[in-house]
């Protein structure tokens, strides 16, 4: 079966400082995509970013990067120069098709 | 706008009821995921349908459905509703191929609240 595992239920953050989300998840797959999710207080589910399992490159979007580490099956999110608005929760999702599996969050609260 | 709607936004209704809620998917994506998010928890799977057939199936509890139509929109029948039922329910699809292969976009879910 797969999991995924969010280890933070919450966490803050100064503004304009750096944090680093954790996630973790199990899977005997091969081919599989990862995902962070933001969901801000209005509850919009809404993609950060993404990464495939065959790349072997962290992708990055902006000030958000991933720290995809395939043998450890670890997928960490860093959140650079944190803004009022990254505050929400944050969730971790793992795809092989045709199923998504969601960690239970971690809520994140950036500090002015 | 991620461009998957849903309706209605917000729903409150007594307990053995029923419900239908509806999502329209972005257009061009044949997959529809539904979830169920209970107050403060992870999204939980329930079903979801590629191009009109059921293709996985989560946690769903046997007094809900769910069914693609031709056109591509999705409804959720929940029944017997219990207060336990409410919750925030999401519709998501994706696209099978392409530069976004796999990735999901969210609805704004539908606040579904038993009395």
């Amino acid at each position: 079966a797969q999991t995924v595992t969010q280890s933070q239920p919450e966490m803050s953050v100064q503004e304009a400082e750096t944090v680093t989300l954790s996630c973790t998840y199990d899977t005997s797959e091969n081919n599989y995509y990862l995902f962070w999710y933001k969901q801000p207080p209005s509850r919009q589910m809404i993609l950060v970013i993404r990464q495939e399992a065959y790349k072997q490159q962290n992708a990055t979007e902006n000030r958000f990067s991933v720290n995809f580490q395939k043998a450890a099956k670890s997928f960490s999110l860093k959140i650079s120069d944190s803004q009022l608005g990254d505050t929400a929760m944050y969730f971790c999702a793992f795809m092989t098709p045709p199923q998504f599996y969601f960690g239970t969050g971690t809520s994140l609260t950036v500090i002015p | 706008d991620s461009g998957v709607t849903q309706t209605p936004k917000h729903l409150i209704t007594a307990t053995g009821q029923r419900v239908t809620l509806r999502c329209s998917p972005r257009s061009g994506d044949l997959s529809v995921y539904w979830y169920q998010q209970s107050l403060d928890q992870g999204l939980q799977f329930l079903i979801q349908y590629y191009n009109g057939e059921e293709r996985a199936k989560g946690n769903i509890l046997e007094r809900f459905s769910a069914q693609q139509f031709p056109d591509l929109h999705s409804e959720l029948n929940l029944s017997s509703l219990e207060l336990g039922d409410s919750a925030l329910y999401f519709c998501a699809s994706s696209v099978v191929g392409g530069p976004y292969h796999n990735e999901q976009f969210f609805g704004p879910g539908t606040r579904l609240t038993v009395l």
